[in-house]
């Protein structure tokens, strides 16, 4: 069976700190690992990964992609308090064009 | 561009009504999604489409069913409903054709308690 999991569960941190996220996978046929922000409401897209080692950068976020340990990480640097929400990584899988979702990593960030 | 559409956004039930949740796009993605999100924990797929006529069961598909007449709709039918299918209801899309990149288009949710 397909599986996501992501570490931790939560976390809490100070303003300025940096952060790492992860994600390993377990999958069929896996394709691409994507990341995804979720405040209040819909998850909020942050990147695509599908190719191992290359990193993707958006601003103080980045995340990377291991294909040979199945796994990828998030980093957030410089953390702000709008950087308080909960981080889902999803796999995507060619065959059955599934996204199987991890429970996600709920990030608080105090001021 | 209006993405996609999910309606209503909440709605109370009664234990053994029924309801459908209504899902549209407008991106001419061929790929649907329904996904349920109980507190604190990740997405579950219920259901899911790859093109109009093909529907499929996800990890959670007990008490639900779908259809895909048009490329464009995607409703989530609740027979019966139970407390356990108290969540919130995700509708998410994607493209796959030439130039796709995977990404997963999400709906606004539906915020669903059944009492």
């Amino acid at each position: 069976e397909d599986k996501v999991v992501q570490s931790p569960l939560s976390l809490v941190v100070h303003e300025g700190d940096t952060v790492t996220l992860n994600c390993s996978y377990e999958v069929t046929n896996f394709r691409s690992l994507l990341w995804y922000k979720q405040e209040k409401k819909a998850p909020t897209f942050l990147f695509m990964l599908t190719s191992s080692g290359i990193e993707k950068k958006s601003g103080r976020l980045s995340s990377i992609l291991d294909k040979k340990e199945l796994f990828s990480i998030l980093n957030i640097t410089a953390t702000q308090t709008g950087d308080s929400a909960v981080y889902l990584c999803a796999s995507f899988t060619s065959g059955t064009y599934k996204y199987i979702f991890g429970t996600g990593t709920r990030l608080k960030v105090l001021a | 561009n209006a993405g996609v559409t999910q309606t209503p956004k909440f709605r109370i039930l009664k234990i053994g009504q029924s309801m459908t949740l209504q899902c549209a796009q407008d991106m001419n993605h061929n790929y649907m999604y329904w996904y349920r999100q109980d507190p604190g924990m990740g997405l579950k797929l219920i259901y899911y489409s790859v093109g109009a006529g093909i529907t499929d069961k996800g990890e959670v598909p007990n008490g639900y069913n779908v259809s895909r007449s048009t490329t464009e709709d995607f409703p989530l039918r609740l027979e019966l409903a139970a407390p356990s299918q108290t969540s919130v209801y995700f509708c998410a899309s994607s493209y796959s054709g030439r130039g796709a990149n995977e990404k997963l288009f999400f709906g606004s949710g539906t915020q669903l308690s059944v009492l």
